[in-house]
């Protein structure tokens, strides 16, 4: 069966740059939550969209901006990077607001 | 800030046994999820929980929606070596809004 899809899987960048992730939620999810997990910490609730409308807000640092697009799939776009942002980020999707919550792989990001 | 306190922290059994963990809150939730996590990879679900009371299997995996909608249960039963992991709740509140995650529960078996 299809699963959430994130790319890119790895990401290095410098201080100061940005970046850009992306999560193809699972076909007919219409629900795209984006956490940000530390080492050996539990995942962070960053940003949440449902039909393309943000549906909560969390932890997001004012640098950070996400988007829901029409066909569902969704982006997280990091500006002004800082080393503190080197983290593991997931996208989970979810068939409705209030569903089963379905992870992706993770996209590790390591700023230097 | 976080509002599931997640228990024990770690777990070292034997293969085997049975193992226990629970998630609480201060704050009553309408959904419940539980799931495990090996190192760099992203969290699988094993069971979700959507009534109080609710009691589900999933194999030799059991959980709970507690009555009170503050906490929840999950037993792994005859633990086996691949049960090795990091597991967590998860909650909801209402539709459309954040899953807390509870702090995580290391699990080892020792062959």
């Amino acid at each position: 069966a299809a699963g959430v899809i994130q790319s890119p899987r790895h990401l290095i960048k410098e201080k100061r740059e940005t970046a850009t992730l992306k999560c193809y939620p699972i076909p007919r999810h219409d629900t795209v939550y984006w956490y940000q997990q530390g080492p050996g910490q539990d995942p962070q609730f960053l940003i949440s969209f449902y039909e393309k409308m943000q549906s909560d807000k969390g932890s997001i640092p004012d640098r950070f901006s996400a988007q829901q697009f029409s066909d569902y799939h969704s982006e997280l776009n990091m500006s002004s990077l800082e080393l503190g942002d080197s983290a593991l980020y997931f996208c989970a999707s979810s068939p409705g607001a209030a569903g089963e919550l379905f992870f992706g792989e993770g996209s590790r990001l390591t700023v230097l | 800030g976080q509002q599931l306190n997640q228990s024990p922290q770690s777990m070292f059994i034997q293969e085997g046994e049975d193992v226990s963990m629970n998630c609480t809150s201060s704050s009553i939730f309408n959904t419940w999820l539980w799931y495990k996590q090996d190192p760099g990879e992203g969290p699988v679900l094993l069971i979700a929980l959507y009534k109080a009371g609710e009691l589900t299997s999933n194999g030799r995996l059991t959980a709970q929606f507690g009555i009170t909608r503050k906490d929840s249960f999950l037993n792994i039963s005859a633990s086996i070596p691949s049960d090795v992991g990091i597991y967590f709740c998860a909650g909801q509140k209402g539709g459309g809004n954040q899953f807390y995650f509870g702090t995580g529960t290391s699990l080892t078996v020792i062959p």
